[in-house]
């Protein structure tokens, strides 16, 4: 099946330092990556949607100039948490739409990443 | 009112029993429906997707009641590993757009 492989698993940095997340599919092109966050005991939260070539869209209230997306290839989209401070320390996962998943339209989800601002 | 709500929980079973979670969504212009399962500190994976018409996968069956904007989950002779957190997900058109994640609701399976 389609699979995300995101790395790292988990970060832990100093306030002030940049931390860069990466997603690859590996045996499907994405055009779309979804960026989401997760605080403890909340729900997965968009943060913002990005489109392989083009620039990404934030939902309301993200600050496009902190979380840096990147989506240059079919198979790569990177998050750059720019300046991290304790308040960003979270979960953060990414998600492409399955291809050829189930054919129900499925999100193949990455692993995650949690980060840790000291 | 949330786009997505569910009972966060938790939901506390014994071992064999049936349990159901509902999830109310507010937009009657939604078209596609998840269940996801969540393990702790885990990525989301697909459970099983919502039909109109309902669906069965062992021992899960999910329900769609568009009228009243609601799905459901029920799940049968509950097992140990049952225990997580399960995701209401919602998409508004249908195809690869962006969903909408309910809080989830925890169930706690004991022996």
């Amino acid at each position: 099946g389609a699979v995300v492989s995101q790395h790292p698993s988990w970060v832990i940095c100093k306030s002030g330092t940049s931390v860069k997340i990466e997603c690859r599919s590996l045996d499907f092109q994405a055009t779309t990556m979804f960026w989401y966050r997760q605080f403890p005991k909340q729900s997965l939260m968009l943060m913002a949607t990005s489109n392989e070539g083009s620039k990404a869209t934030y939902e309301q209230g993200v600050e496009k100039d902190k979380f840096l997306i990147n989506h240059a290839s079919l198979t790569l989209s990177t998050l750059t948490v720019t300046s991290a401070h304790p308040e960003d320390s979270s979960f953060y996962i990414c998600s492409a739409p399955g291809q050829g998943f189930k054919s129900d339209y499925g999100y193949t989800f990455g692993s995650g990443t949690r980060l840790t601002v000291v | 009112r949330k786009e997505v709500e569910q009972d966060p929980g938790p939901f506390n079973v014994p071992e064999g029993a049936t349990v159901a979670f509902n999830c109310t969504y507010s937009n009657s212009a939604s078209q596609s429906f998840f269940w996801y399962r969540q393990d702790c500190r885990k990525e989301p994976k697909l459970l099983m997707s919502v039909y109109s018409s309902g669906n069965e996968d062992g021992r899960f069956t999910a329900q769609l009641n568009r009228a009243s904007q609601y799905i459901s989950l029920l799940i049968r002779d509950s097992k140990l590993s049952d225990s997580a957190t399960y995701l209401c997900v919602v998409n508004l058109s249908g195809g690869y757009q962006k969903v909408t994640f309910g809080t989830g609701t925890k169930l706690q399976v004991i022996p």
